[in-house]
């Protein structure tokens, strides 16, 4: 079955550079999230989007922007990058309001993040 | 305190044994539940949705305890490849935006 694809896989950045993360969900999933998870922490809550709106913001920092295509692909665009942005990003895919299973969450294999 | 808390292990458990941890949520207005499994550095692969009935999946059970705000795994009959950190997931619902909020995870260690 078709996962949630996200590139790149790796990604090496300078502090103060820019970086963008892109997220294909899952087919006729409509509603994507990110979250962050640092060395040793559990995945923290980013930002979703429903039907290429933003349905909840969480600890992003204002540095960070993320969007949602038609195509239903999402990109999170992060500028200014610091030491403290190394991290692994995944993005989950749901149904949204669509089907009994919307509220579950597939996960993508991530984008490992170093600045350096 | 944490909105949803995880025993951080490490559960070591013989090949073949049994193990069960539970995961606690503070907010009593959460609405769904998950068992994840994460493997070093990898994403979190869902394994389980937890349903108020409980439910169970092979080697697998699950409970929720609303009244006491938590949910369990169980593993039976252990097996080497279940090692791996066990993230609990709430989602408080579509009026919070359906984020998941994880535990720290458990993790589990199975020895031969």
């Amino acid at each position: 079955a078709a996962g949630v694809i996200q590139s790149p896989r790796h990604l090496i950045k300078e502090k103060r550079e820019t970086a963008t993360l892109k997220c294909y969900p899952i087919p006729r999933h409509d509603t994507v999230y990110w979250y962050q998870q640092g060395p040793g922490q559990d995945p923290q809550f980013l930002i979703s989007f429903y039907e290429k709106m933003q349905s909840d913001k969480g600890s992003i920092p204002d540095r960070f922007s993320a969007q949602q295509f038609s195509d239903y692909h999402s990109e999170l665009n992060m500028s200014s990058l610091e030491l403290g942005d190394s991290a692994l990003y995944f993005c989950a895919s749901s149904l949204g309001n669509r089907g009994r299973a919307w509220d579950t969450q597939y996960f993508g294999p991530g984008t490992r993040l170093t600045v350096l | 305190r944490k909105e949803v808390e995880q025993d951080p292990g490490p559960f070591n458990v013989p090949e073949g044994a049994t193990v069960a941890f539970n995961c606690t949520y503070s907010n009593s207005a959460s609405q769904s539940f998950f068992w994840y499994r994460q493997d070093c550095r990898k994403e979190p692969k869902l394994l389980m949705s937890v349903y108020s009935s409980g439910n169970e999946d092979g080697r697998f059970t699950a409970q929720l305890n609303r009244a006491s705000q938590y949910i369990s795994l169980l593993i039976r009959d252990s097996k080497l490849s279940d090692s791996a950190t066990y993230l609990c997931a709430v989602n408080e619902g579509k009026a919070a935006g359906n984020k998941l909020t994880f535990g720290g995870g458990t993790r589990v260690l199975v020895k031969p």
